[in-house]
C-alpha cells in the first residue's frame, strides 16, 4: 500500500529553523518525483516544488525558491521541507504528494501525505 | 507561469444535479497535462482526473473531464452527498510550476 507519513504539527517563533518531513512506503521511493504543496488557512493549493530521491534534483517554484529547502533521503525513503528563518506568513498546512508516473518530472500527484500544520507565532 | 482560472467560485447545487466546473488557462501548454483534485476540509486533496479525460484509480464514473486549449470541464453527472466539496484544477505541462486553480465549491443547495 502506498502511503506518505508527514511529520506532525509543529509550532515555532519568528526566525525559528524548521524542518518537515515526509515518510515513503509501498512503492520504489527512487522512482517517482515528491512534491510540496502549501495550503494557506481557508486558501487553495500552491504548488512549491518537486524533487527527485534517484538524485536529489529539485525544481522550484520561483516564488519558493530561496524561501525553503526541499531535499530528500533515498536511504531512508524521506522527503524534506526546511525553513532557516520562520516568518508569520509561513503558517500553513504543507502537504507532500507523489507524481503519478515513475520517473516522469510532468505530472499530477496520485497519492498525498495528510498534511504537516506549521504555526508560527511569537 | 501559467495562470489557472476557474469558474464559478461557488455551485450550489442538490443532489442529484450535474455539476459544472470550468478551468481556463492563461495560455496553452502541452499535452493533455491537466488535472482535477476533490478536496474536503480536513482532507489531502485528492486525484480525480489526470490528463484532461482520465479518472484516477477508484474515481466513479459519474465524474468526467474534457477540454483541450486553454478551456478544460470537469463534470459531475449526478451529485453524491459526498461530492460536496472544493474542486482545484491543476496544469503540468509547462515549465515549473505547475500551478493549481483557485478551486471551485460545490456546496448543498
Amino acid at each position: 500500500e502506498v502511503q506518505l507519513v508527514q511529520s506532525g504539527a509543529e509550532v515555532k517563533k519568528p526566525g525559528e529553523s524548521l524542518k518537515i518531513s515526509c515518510k515513503a512506503s509501498g512503492f520504489k521511493f527512487t522512482s517517482y518525483w515528491i512534491g510540496w504543496v502549501r495550503q494557506k488557512p481557508g486558501k487553495g493549493l500552491e504548488w512549491m516544488g518537486i524533487v527527485y530521491p534517484a538524485d536529489s534534483e529539485v525544481r522550484y517554484n520561483p516564488s519558493f525558491q530561496g524561501q525553503v529547502t526541499i531535499s530528500a533521503d533515498k536511504s531512508i525513503n524521506t522527503a524534506y521541507l526546511q525553513w532557516s528563518s520562520l516568518k508569520a506568513s509561513d503558517i500553513a498546512i504543507y502537504f507532500c504528494a507523489r507524481h503519478r508516473t515513475p520517473y516522469s518530472g510532468y505530472d499530477g500527484f496520485d497519492y498525498w501525505g495528510q498534511g504537516s500544520l506549521v504555526t508560527v507565532s511569537s | 507561469e501559467i495562470v489557472l482560472t476557474q469558474s464559478p467560485g461557488t455551485l450550489s447545487l442538490s443532489p442529484g444535479e450535474r455539476a459544472t466546473l470550468s478551468c481556463r488557462a492563461s495560455q496553452s501548454f502541452s499535452g493533455s497535462a491537466l488535472a482535477w483534485y476533490q478536496q474536503k476540509p480536513g482532507q489531502a486533496p485528492r486525484l480525480l482526473i489526470y490528463g484532461v479525460s482520465s479518472r484516477a484509480t477508484g474515481i466513479p464514473d459519474r465524474f468526467s473531464g474534457s477540454g483541450s486549449g486553454t478551456e478544460f470541464t470537469l463534470t459531475i453527472s449526478r451529485l453524491e452527498p459526498e461530492d460536496f466539496a472544493v474542486y482545484y484544477c491543476q496544469q503540468y505541462g509547462s515549465a515549473v510550476p505547475f500551478t493549481f486553480g483557485p478551486g471551485t465549491k460545490v456546496n448543498i443547495k
